[in-house]
């Protein structure tokens, strides 16, 4: 069975801070992918980055940064120098053999000015 | 135009009525799902359908069933609706290869 923990439930930080999502997660299969999404207050959901289990190169992307570890199944999102718009829920996803997705309960992250 | 269109953006119903929510996409990707956000729960899998002759249950089918009228539309619906239905709906598509998935941008729904 497939399941991702992001065991942050909310989290809340001042305007330029980073913070660090995290993301672990459990399955059999050999082949994988994992997906960020976020889902600002407007509630839709936009795709941030997907990563395969073959690639643990960590990814940059402006102030957004992944860090993929396979040896502690953690899938981890960091935002650099936050800003308010930053503000929504992000979701972890874990896609497998059986081709369904699996999200994570989400974590709400808060920035304040 | 957006790639995943769903209708209604938001429906109030009473228990025990039958209602539909319908998925429409223009990416041609063959795969196309439903799900259901519930706070604290995330995103849960209710089917997911990769081609018109294919359809899947999810981790929360019970309740629920689906049509696949062709490649671009997916329905989901909802035959005797109880308010524990209560809850935010995306459809979702995805091309082959376990492609990422682009979602809808939401149905809630009210069951009273």
């Amino acid at each position: 069975a497939q399941k991702v923990t992001q065991a942050q439930t909310e989290i809340s930080v001042v305007e330029k801070e980073d913070v660090t999502l995290d993301c672990v997660y459990e399955t059999r299969d050999t082949t994988y992918y994992l997906f960020w999404y976020k889902q600002p207050p407007s509630g839709e959901l936009v795709f941030l980055i997907r990563r395969n289990s073959f690639d643990e190169q960590n990814e940059i992307s402006g102030r957004y940064s992944w860090n993929f570890q396979k040896s502690t199944s953690s899938f981890n999102f960091t935002i650099t120098a936050s800003q308010v718009v930053d503000s929504a829920v992000y979701f972890c996803a874990l896609s497998g053999r059986d081709l369904d997705m699996r999200f994570g309960a989400g974590t709400r992250l808060t920035v304040k000015p | 135009d957006a790639d995943v269109t769903q209708t209604p953006r938001n429906r109030i119903t009473k228990t025990g009525k039958r209602i539909m929510l319908e998925c429409s996409q223009t990416k041609g990707h063959d795969r196309m799902y439903w799900y259901r956000q519930d706070p604290g729960l995330g995103l849960r899998l209710i089917y997911y359908s990769f081609d018109v002759k294919d359809i899947n249950k999810g981790e929360i089918s019970d309740g629920y069933s689906v049509s696949r009228q062709a490649q671009a539309k997916f329905s989901l619906s909802l035959e005797s609706a109880i308010p524990n239905q209560t809850a935010l709906y995306f459809c979702a598509t995805s091309g082959p290869k376990q492609e990422t998935q682009y979602f809808g941008p939401g149905t809630r729904l009210l069951v009273l």
